[in-house]
């Protein structure tokens, strides 16, 4: 079955970006997709096909997809981003859905 | 605005079954997909199951850690999707989220969650 990696944790300081990445086999070839969760809260989609932002979502965060490496990208970090991040893939052959073990995202 | 509470979680022991309800507002339930994720006590997200809308033949997917315990059917003039768990594991424990997958089950398309119930918890134990 295809395995999706994350660091398990990230930190940052404000104002500064912050990068999640997620490692899988040929990850570039298939689309990712990002949600966050905050303490207590259910997930929230912040990215779809790899760079698309939903409706709402701020202009901050944005997402690249290319070889073995998908990532988030986190623009001017504010103490609100603070949450567990988790990618996302759809494995057609397997026909399952596949998340990674998640990031949690620290603003120091 | 898009709704959807879960309902039916409690305190249940091992082997027996229990019942989830998700009752879905504010689209047409009937056009969509609908996902059943969960997340195990400090754990991560772990997906279950999906079915398909009728016009994909209504069929399911799930988890190999759940095939053959858990089904998931859905009442579309209800708008109510269900999770039936049977045979249930202590491993089972977690919080079972619904979610809207984009599309009715287009095979051509993409698998994501654009939205998500707040969450119902299962606890097995004895």
């Amino acid at each position: 079955s295809y395995v999706l990696t994350q660091p398990p944790s990230v930190s940052v300081a404000p104002g500064k970006t912050a990068r999640i990445t997620c490692g899988g086999n040929n990850i570039g070839s298939k689309s990712v997709h990002w949600y966050q969760q905050k303490p207590g809260q259910a997930p929230v989609l912040v990215i779809y096909y790899d760079s698309d932002r939903p409706s709402g979502i701020p202009e901050r965060f944005s997402g690249s997809n290319s070889g073995n490496t998908a990532t988030l990208t986190i623009s001017r970090v504010e103490a609100g981003d603070e949450a567990d991040y988790y990618c996302q893939v759809w494995d057609s052959s397997s026909v399952h859905v596949v998340f990674g073990g998640g990031t949690k995202l620290t603003v120091l | 605005e898009v709704q959807l509470v879960e309902s039916g979680g409690g305190l249940v022991q091992p082997g027996r079954s229990l019942r989830l309800s998700c009752t879905a507002s504010g689209f047409t339930f009937g056009d969509y997909a609908m996902s059943w994720v969960r997340q195990a006590p400090g754990k991560g997200l772990e997906w279950v199951g999906f079915i398909r809308s009728k016009a994909y033949g209504g069929t399911t997917e799930y988890a190999a850690s759940v095939k053959g315990r858990f089904t998931i059917s859905r009442d579309d003039s209800k708008s109510i999707a269900y999770l039936q768990m049977n045979s249930l594991k202590t491993e089972d424990t977690a919080v079972y989220y619904c979610t809207r997958v984009s599309h009715g089950g287009n095979p051509e398309a993409e698998y994501y969650f654009d939205y998500w119930g707040q969450g119902t918890l299962v606890t097995v134990s004895s």
